[in-house]
């Protein structure tokens, strides 16, 4: 069975950081696409960020250059490093675990963790 | 970046009966689509992807059709655990994957 446990969530200042672990087990992250997707409170889902099985990685405008996607094969986890944190970074951050679609690119998730709450605020 | 637009917001229906809901993309996405659902404080579950295929496990109850620019989710009847909230998906123009605002279907 896929589970996928996000930990690392909590409240922050505006411009500091925090780094996100996202814990799978019945697969292997390395084998497959993953992506940080978050939700503001109250509001929709907005993806952010995708790390490819080759290590190659994507974010959105938004985050781009501030937040950081990595993996650790030994143990399976999948990383989130956010820097220079924004007020309107506060939100559910899920991973999610990607399926193979008919672009090379993806783009379909078909197993998320539970999330967890960044909240940024003085 | 493609805009997906859901309607309604917010969808009243007894349980018993059909749901349609409605997404509309900015451009074509041919049918590189998923609909998810999300309960209150849970993660989306995968319900439908490729516009029309559904996800395992999914009960056939629920539906997804279009293409290009137009689709549709039909729950055939309702059942109390389907109130919930659903996004569509678009992936097929990136980055980014985007997603439409959210149809809250609730009980009448």
């Amino acid at each position: 069975e896929v589970q996928l446990v996000e930990t690392g969530g909590g409240w922050v200042q505006p411009g500091g950081s925090l780094r996100l672990s996202c814990a799978a087990s019945g697969f292997i992250v390395s084998g497959n696409y993953m992506s940080w997707v978050r939700q503001a409170p109250g509001k929709g889902l907005e993806w952010v960020s995708v790390l490819y099985g080759d290590g190659v990685t994507y974010y959105a405008d938004s985050v781009n250059g501030r937040f950081t996607i990595s993996r650790d094969s030994s143990k399976n986890t999948l990383y989130f490093q956010l820097n220079s944190l924004r007020v309107e970074d506060t939100a559910v951050y899920y991973c999610a675990k990607g399926v193979k679609t008919r672009n090379w690119y993806g783009g379909l998730f078909d197993s998320w963790g539970q999330g967890t709450l960044v909240t940024v605020s003085s | 970046e493609i805009v997906m637009t859901q309607s309604p917001a917010t969808l009243s229906v007894s349980p018993g009966y059909r749901a349609t809901l409605s997404c509309r993309a900015s451009q074509s996405v041919g049918s590189n689509l998923a609909w998810y659902q999300q309960k209150p404080g849970q993660a989306p579950r995968l319900l439908i992807y490729d516009a029309s295929a559904r996800a395992t496990g999914i009960p056939a109850r629920f539906s997804g059709s279009g293409s290009g620019t137009e689709f549709t989710l039909t729950i055939s009847s309702l059942q109390s655990e389907d109130f919930a909230v659903y996004y569509c998906q678009q992936y097929n123009n990136w980055p980014p994957w985007t997603f439409g605002q959210g149809t809250k279907v609730e009980i009448k």
